[in-house]
């Protein structure tokens, strides 16, 4: 089992330009979950996705974020324009509930720094 | 409200001691309970997690906790600390079902010295 699969591991970019973070959950998970991390703000739930569709994406901060599930294998959080304060460790996590609760397995994240 | 809170920002413990990182929830139903470790520029892995029954669980590493519902606390415990047990640690609560996120802390950092 290869995990949660983000990319890219690093990303720098300057102010104003589109940003897009990619994720592969576990093949089977049909749940999948964006976070922020910041050291100000902790954890963060930006939007999650449930068999492909968008559940709850109160989190999402401000319009300039969008994120998509085309399919089961494969999703992306956008960030257009992108500011300096969206620089932050941005993780994805999967599960699958239809089993039950039993946690989320996280990928190793996406460092975006915004200059 | 569903809540997580972690009284302790940052604890320092010298290697070969024990631990214990508090954790409290506040749940309206029947909680299902985890706990995160986060090494430095990692995700978070999954140390052990509380369903029901025995109330003492063991989980990875040599990490235990222990659910305490009349104090609605869920406190992680090792016996003897190692160097590389440093790192942030996250306490999570949620549902039976899955179909609602968790509900995270804000952590702990874990520091061990000599």
């Amino acid at each position: 089992d290869a995990g949660v699969i983000q990319s890219p591991r690093h990303e720098v970019t300057e102010m104003g330009q589109e940003v897009t973070l990619r994720c592969k959950p576990i093949s089977g998970h049909n749940s999948l979950f964006w976070y922020r991390q910041t050291m100000m703000r902790g954890l963060e739930l930006l939007i999650y996705f449930n068999n492909n569709v968008p559940i709850d994406d109160s989190g999402m901060p401000e319009d300039r974020f969008s994120a998509k599930m085309p399919n089961a294998s494969f999703s992306t959080l956008k960030i257009q324009p992108s500011e300096p304060r969206d620089s932050a460790v941005y993780f994805c996590a999967s599960t699958n509930p239809t089993r039950g609760n039993y946690g989320y397995t996280f990928g190793s994240g996406t460092r975006l720094t915004v200059v | 409200a569903q809540s997580v809170t972690q009284p302790d920002i940052h604890i320092t413990v010298s290697e070969g001691a024990s631990l214990e990182l508090r954790c409290n929830y506040s749940y309206g139903a029947t909680p299902y309970l985890f706990w995160y470790v986060q090494s430095p520029g990692q995700g978070l892995q999954l140390l052990l997690k509380y369903f029901s029954g025995d109330t003492l669980v063991q989980g990875i590493k040599g990490f235990e906790a222990e659910f305490k519902r009349s104090q609605s606390s869920f406190n992680l415990r090792k016996p003897s600390v190692h160097w590389s047990d440093a790192a942030e640690y996250f306490c999570a609560v949620g549902a039976a079902s899955g179909n609602t996120p968790l509900v995270f802390g804000k952590g702990t950092r874990l520091s061990v010295i000599a």
